[in-house]
């Protein structure tokens, strides 16, 4: 079975600073991959993902992902965060096998502030 | 509907009461997933359902959690003689089949238990 691993549970940031949120995956076979982002009291909402292809991928919200096969890492960047960026972000990647459910890390808080 | 739509938003209960969860997905989308996400948690796995059939019920905790669909529509999850450690939120999502598409999540109901 896949698995990701975020190793920040919070990232305090400054308003118009970049910022960088790890997401590391384990797997010997092709993989999609996901980051979805949840607001205080909301549901998740897909940032971006990786299917194939480029291995720079953009999303939402002026948020992008680089897929690296050598560090099976994808992770989150963003040039200039917003407050209103704050918010959990997830890394996801799907089980694998005949089941399609995803496997989701564990989160990153993103604090912004002022 | 546009969304993922679950009812109720929020729902308190006393402790050993029956609750049901409904989660209507978005039309077309067969594969329809139950999460659980306990407070300051990431999401926990419960039930993934392909049509009106339930391939993987691994993430179930225990037999008083169960889960229905009718047809490719709406879904209940029931919980009998609930506990204080099934408070959470529970998350309902949809999608095409295939790992390639990612979730529509709909915005969860708050259940708490007392």
């Amino acid at each position: 079975a896949q698995s990701v691993t975020q190793l920040d549970s919070q990232v305090p940031v400054f308003e118009e600073a970049p910022v960088e949120l790890r997401c590391n995956y384990s797997s010997s076979v092709s993989v999609y991959l996901f980051w979805y982002v949840q607001y205080p009291n909301q549901g998740l909402q897909l940032l971006l993902k990786y299917l194939s292809g480029s291995t720079l991928v953009k999303g939402i919200n002026g948020f992008e992902a680089e897929f690296n096969k050598s560090q099976t890492s994808f992770h989150l960047r963003k040039p200039s965060v917003h407050i209103s960026d704050t918010a959990e972000y997830f890394c996801a990647v799907p089980h694998g096998g005949a089941t399609n459910k995803l496997i989701f890390g564990t989160g990153t808080l993103l604090a912004v502030q002022p | 509907g546009a969304g993922v739509s679950q009812s109720p938003s929020n729902k308190v209960t006393e402790k050993g009461k029956d609750v049901e969860l409904r989660c209507d997905p978005i039309s077309g989308h067969t594969a329809l997933y139950w999460y659980r996400q306990r407070l300051g948690q990431g999401l926990e796995f419960l039930i993934y359902f392909q049509g009106n059939s339930a391939p993987d019920k691994s993430g179930l905790p225990s037999d008083r959690f169960s889960a229905e669909r009718t047809g490719e529509s709406v879904s209940t999850l029931t919980i009998q003689r609930t506990q204080q450690e099934d408070s959470a939120v529970y998350l309902c999502a949809s999608s095409f089949p295939g790992q390639g598409f990612g979730y529509t999540f709909g915005s969860g109901t708050r259940l708490t238990v007392v």
